[in-house]
Formats: structure tokens, C-alpha cells, sequence
């Protein structure tokens, strides 16, 4: 069974036209992550949520914007989408306790910008 | 300088042979986790660990706190293993993950 669900797992959308990619996890863990990810090149944590707070990375654009409404769902907002932004965006699930636990990743969703 | 830093980048190697990758990190960390992801995206967790040494089928993981190093061993290797293997280690701030910029391993048959 999914655990980590990213919809859609392929989206196109043209130069400027806001996009949502959304993520759904089963496991009710407590930290929802969003990386994006461009070819050959490792995963780049763009922010994560801690349950209800959000902790933006200092160096991600502020054309991306997240969204959690409850536990299970996360969004990602690209405002307006440009060409550099084409790549894959993961999302990824962990408990946030004060002891390590695995990261749990969604298949991704991969972005074309036209 | 990454906090992360793998090597090799790329690893050729034959069916049957034994295969090392390495894993170097410069943070104080909770845990390190080993990921596998294959073409088309999914990540897969395959090890995580804080001290000593994993086994999973042909997979083994180490890890040397005091030297802040880790690596990822496949035994048998097999044409099903080519993937990119991705290091990853978990902050003493425990929501913050860095990653390496992985190993890309092609096992020809």
C-alpha cells in the first residue's frame, strides 16, 4: 500500500502559470518534506513542516510556497513557474521526534515548464 | 563545501562483483541513511544507521562515528542494482536532512 502519494506524477505547465503539486501520507507522521531535485544532482530541501510549523530553507525562492491544511495533506505552490524550475519534486514523510527515524519518499512529481 | 560528500560518482562493474561506496559528512549527525533511486524517481530507504553495521540480503552499511564516514557494500552484484545510491545524514537538528550528490552504479551482465 502507498504510503507517500505525490499527484500528479507528471505535470506540465507553461512559463507563469501557477502550478500545485500535492502530497498525501497514510502514516501520520508528525515532519512533511519538499525537495526538488534536478537532473544528476542531489535532492535540495526547498522546506519542511514540523506538524503545524513551517521552516522554509533560507535559500529557496520565494515563488515556492507550501501549504499543509492537516496532517495528511501537503502542497507545494510554484507561483510563477519559470524554466530553471523544471525538475523533480519529492516529498517525503518522517516522525519528528527527538530520535532519528527514516524518511519515507513519494514517487515525485516530475515538472515541465513551457 | 557539501556536508555531504560521496564517492565514486560513477561505478561500472561487472555481475558478481563485490562493489564499495563511500559516504564522508562534516556535521554532527543523528543518524545516516542510505537511499537507493532508480530512473524515473522513486527513492527507496534502503539502511539507517547511527553506529556499527547493517545487512540486508547483499546489502551491508557501516558507519565510523569518530571518523564521520559510512559505506555501502553490495556483495554479488547484480544488473538490477544499477541505481544512483544516495547518502544521506540526519542534523543533531533532527528535521534537517543533507544529502550527497550520489553514486551512479551500472552493473553490466
Amino acid at each position: 500500500d502507498a504510503m507517500v502519494i505525490q499527484n500528479p506524477r507528471y505535470q506540465v505547465t507553461q512559463f507563469g502559470k501557477p502550478v500545485t503539486l500535492s502530497c498525501s501520507q497514510t502514516l501520520n507522521h508528525n515532519v512533511m518534506y519538499w525537495y526538488q531535485q534536478k537532473s544528476s544532482q542531489a535532492p535540495k530541501l526547498l522546506f519542511h513542516y514540523y506538524d503545524k510549523d513551517f521552516n522554509n530553507e533560507a535559500d529557496t525562492p520565494d515563488n515556492f510556497q507550501s501549504r499543509r491544511p492537516n496532517t495528511s495533506f501537503c502542497f507545494l505552490d510554484i507561483r510563477s513557474p519559470g524554466l530553471g524550475d523544471a525538475a523533480m519534486y519529492l516529498c517525503a514523510t518522517s516522525r519528528g521526534d527527538r530520535v532519528a527515524y527514516e524518511q519515507y519518499f513519494g514517487p515525485g512529481t516530475r515538472l515541465t515548464v513551457t | 563545501k557539501n556536508e555531504v560528500e560521496q564517492s565514486p560518482q560513477n561505478l561500472t562493474a561487472q555481475e558478481g562483483e563485490f562493489i564499495t561506496i563511500n559516504c564522508s559528512y562534516s556535521v554532527g549527525i543523528s543518524a545516516l541513511h542510505w537511499l537507493q533511486q532508480h530512473p524515473g524517481g522513486g527513492i527507496v530507504s534502503l539502511f539507517m544507521l547511527s553506529s556499527g553495521k547493517k545487512k540486508h540480503g547483499r546489502l551491508i552499511a557501516t558507519i565510523n562515528i569518530q571518523e564521520k564516514h559510512s559505506s555501502l557494500h553490495i556483495t554479488a552484484s547484480h544488473p538490477r542494482d544499477s541505481a544512483v545510491y544516495i547518502c544521506a545524514v540526519r542534523s543533531h537538528n533532527f528535521n534537517k536532512f543533507y544529502f550527497g550528490s550520489g553514486t551512479k552504479l551500472n552493473v553490466k551482465p
